[in-house]
């Protein structure tokens, strides 16, 4: 069960679109099409923002898309906004009904 | 409203145990899955243990056979119980729902979000 790997920080201007990676394992983001996407702000809970690799619970803006190839899962955010700025953490079923987030990655919006 | 609420936390000695409830409102836990992911101050997001609703439970390794988590249907509310709590144990301890959609529910994803509860480990 060990963390997926996500950059520290990415950074873009507004209306710029950005893409966070989360690299896992064959035995985790590799084997399963299951990977979901938070955003959270300081201080505040995570909010689902893509569940099963690449959609969108209702009431997320059609900006976030998700997508996969191979071991490594990605976030794209396109048409930047400065609300946007916040940590994004990536996560994974790992198999035998256990989860594996990522160690996270914080958003600023230049 | 769906909404759930984390009660329970706060300081105690290594070694010692702890139990931290989620009560849920909005919905029924029981024909859901609930799960306990946790956060160390300035760290990131962790998986600790979920709930099935069928009542199956599984737990990370960094905790198993050490916490246990349960639920009280007539109360609606999960519960986990921290024994021989650790240093590294320290966090905000979150519980989330698995999301829903219109076909099926999953614990593929955690959907509703409580604001959490700290607890502090140290003498």
């Amino acid at each position: 069960q060990s963390a997926l790997t996500q950059p520290a920080s990415v950074s873009g201007s507004p209306g710029q679109s950005i893409t966070i990676s989360c690299t896992g394992t064959s035995s985790d983001v590799g084997s399963y099409n299951l990977v979901s996407w938070y955003q959270q702000y300081p201080g505040k809970a995570p909010k689902l923002m893509i569940y099963e690799g690449s959609k969108r619970p209702s009431g997320v803006s059609d900006r976030f898309s998700g997508s996969k190839s191979g071991n490594t899962a990605s976030l794209t955010i396109s048409g930047l906004q400065a609300e946007d700025e916040a940590d994004y953490y990536c996560c994974s079923y790992a198999g035998s009904s256990t989860w594996v987030f990522g160690g996270g990655t914080k958003l600023t919006v230049l | 409203e769906v909404q759930l609420v984390e009660t329970g936390g706060g300081l105690i000695q290594p070694g010692g145990s702890l139990r931290i409830s989620c009560t849920a409102s909005g919905f029924t836990i029981s024909s859901n899955y609930m799960s306990w992911v946790r956060q160390a101050p300035g760290k990131g997001l962790e998986w600790v243990s979920v709930i099935y609703s069928g009542g199956s439970a599984y737990y990370a390794d960094s905790v198993k056979g050490r916490f246990t988590i349960s639920r009280d249907n007539s109360k609606n509310t999960v519960y986990l119980q921290m024994n021989r709590l650790r240093a590294d144990d320290t966090a905000v301890y979150h519980c989330a729902l698995g999301y829903c959609s219109s076909i099926r529910c999953s614990a593929n994803a955690f959907d509703i979000w409580g604001q959490g509860t700290m607890v502090t480990v140290s003498s």
